[in-house]
């Protein structure tokens, strides 16, 4: 069974820091790994998808890497604003057809 | 763009009654996932459908059922309700075709069971 362990649970932070939030999973043999953002009471917005075949993913101030041989997943995100704060689950998913599995998130509060 | 809809948003029920959430996916995508997320829990992986046949299946309790229909989109049917079961319940849905695409999700349904 795929365990998917992110760190730190949870972070608290002034804005402008540059994060790096951690994933790591214990199968290597993925199909792809997405992260995802998580407002409270809310529901599972996509960031990033990086494919098996990939080492990395940018979007606007967030950049993902995966480095399946050491099973691993970071989360950077760049210039952090009051916005950001949110959860962040990072998911892997081992086939096509198969389901994510989740980890328990990062908590994340960025203060003005 | 169209995304995953999920009815309703919003659901209370007592104990022991029972509940339909609806899921309708991407157009033309032909797999659905079931995922329900307890209060400062990660998503638990229920159920999940292809082509209107069960894939998978997860943690999902002997007394919800669900499936998939010939539009593609599923229901999940959940019967002698009980507190524990309120939770968030979110539906994803993909598409099998060139490779697979990531999973969307829809907003979620909030059910409560008081």
């Amino acid at each position: 069974k795929q365990e998917v362990t992110q760190i730190p649970a949870a972070l608290s932070v002034p804005e402008g820091e540059n994060l790096v939030l951690n994933c790591s999973f214990t199968d290597s043999a993925i199909y792809n790994l997405q992260w995802f953002r998580q407002d409270p009471g809310k529901g599972l917005t996509s960031l990033l998808l990086i494919q098996s075949s990939q080492r990395e993913q940018t979007s606007g101030r967030l950049n993902a890497s995966l480095d399946k041989s050491s099973g691993r997943s970071t989360l950077y995100i760049a210039a952090s604003q009051p916005g950001d704060s949110a959860t962040y689950l990072c998911a892997n998913r081992g086939s096509t057809l198969g389901r994510l599995y989740f980890g328990r998130g990062t908590q994340l509060t960025v203060w003005p | 763009a169209a995304g995953v809809i999920q009815s309703p948003r919003h659901l209370i029920k007592e104990k022991r009654e029972t509940a339909t959430l609806k899921c309708y996916p991407i157009p033309r995508h032909d797999t659905v996932y079931w995922y329900q997320q307890g209060p400062g829990q990660d998503p638990q992986f229920l159920i999940s459908f292809y082509e209107k046949m069960q894939s998978d299946k997860g943690s999902i309790p002997d007394r919800f059922s669900a499936q998939q229909f010939s539009d593609y989109h599923s229901e999940l049917n959940m019967s002698s309700l009980e507190l524990g079961d309120s939770a968030l319940y979110f539906c994803a849905s993909s598409s099998s075709e060139g490779g697979g695409s990531p999973l969307h999700f829809g907003n979620g349904t909030r059910l409560t069971v008081t």
